[in-house]
């Protein structure tokens, strides 16, 4: 079974564009969150999507969007990207809404780098 | 604010040595625990987790870990440890009501 893609491995951005990453969850699972690592703030939580509705969010600014699709395929948008928002950005799928009683799957990553 | 608290950011050992990782949570009521490994070029996998029941947890590639809930604590054991365990190591808690919490990680050497 095909683990979490995520894509673009890699993005270089400028500060103020806006940016756009993609997961694919393993298939059958429903459920996508997305993480933001840095080596300051180690490894913080965006959001959960589940059936397409956002379940959880964590204490990042409105600059920072989701979305789930019907297949379960899961986007975060960036805008008016800022220095700070280099980051590694993990997206990791389940199989079930909310991550207490299921485990979570992690994809590579996406290194996004704003110059 | 509530939080995970990782004891060691870095930890460098020599092959056999015993490891023990520290992870302590500030979280009141039912918890379950985690953790997560970060081998050098892969993916976050999940070593362990701790939902209920014994509080001592068998993980893979011989790892443990003893939740000791009058402590807020979930310790990462290792009896020997190999090369093949350097990795950066994360301890996560999530309460029942709220969304998974990371520490800060403790990044393991271990020589050879």
């Amino acid at each position: 079974k095909a683990g979490v893609t995520q894509t673009p491995r890699y993005l270089i951005k400028t500060r103020g564009q806006q940016v756009t990453l993609s997961c694919s969850p393993i298939s059958g699972h429903r459920s996508v969150s997305w993480y933001q690592q840095t080596p300051g703030q180690g490894l913080q939580f965006l959001f959960e999507y589940f059936s397409e509705t956002q379940r959880n969010k964590g204490n990042f600014p409105g600059r920072f969007s989701g979305r789930q699709f019907s297949n379960s395929r899961s986007e975060m948008n960036v805008s008016t990207l800022e220095l700070g928002d280099s980051a590694l950005y993990l997206c990791a799928s389940s199989l079930a809404e909310g991550s207490s009683y299921n485990e979570q799957f992690f994809g590579p990553g996406t290194r996004l780098t704003v110059l | 604010a509530q939080s995970v608290s990782q004891h060691n950011h870095h930890v460098i050992l020599s092959e056999a040595a015993s490891l023990e990782l520290g992870c302590n949570y500030s979280y009141g009521g039912t918890v379950n625990l985690f953790w997560y490994v970060q081998y050098p070029g892969q993916h976050l996998q999940l070593l362990l987790k701790y939902f209920s029941g014994d509080p001592l947890v068998k993980g893979i590639k011989g790892f443990e870990a003893e939740f000791i809930k009058s402590k807020f604590s979930f310790n990462l054991r290792k009896p020997s440890v190999q090369w093949s365990d350097t990795a950066e190591y994360f301890c996560a808690v999530i309460p029942s009501w709220g969304k998974l919490q990371f520490g800060a990680g403790t990044q393991v050497v271990v020589t050879p």
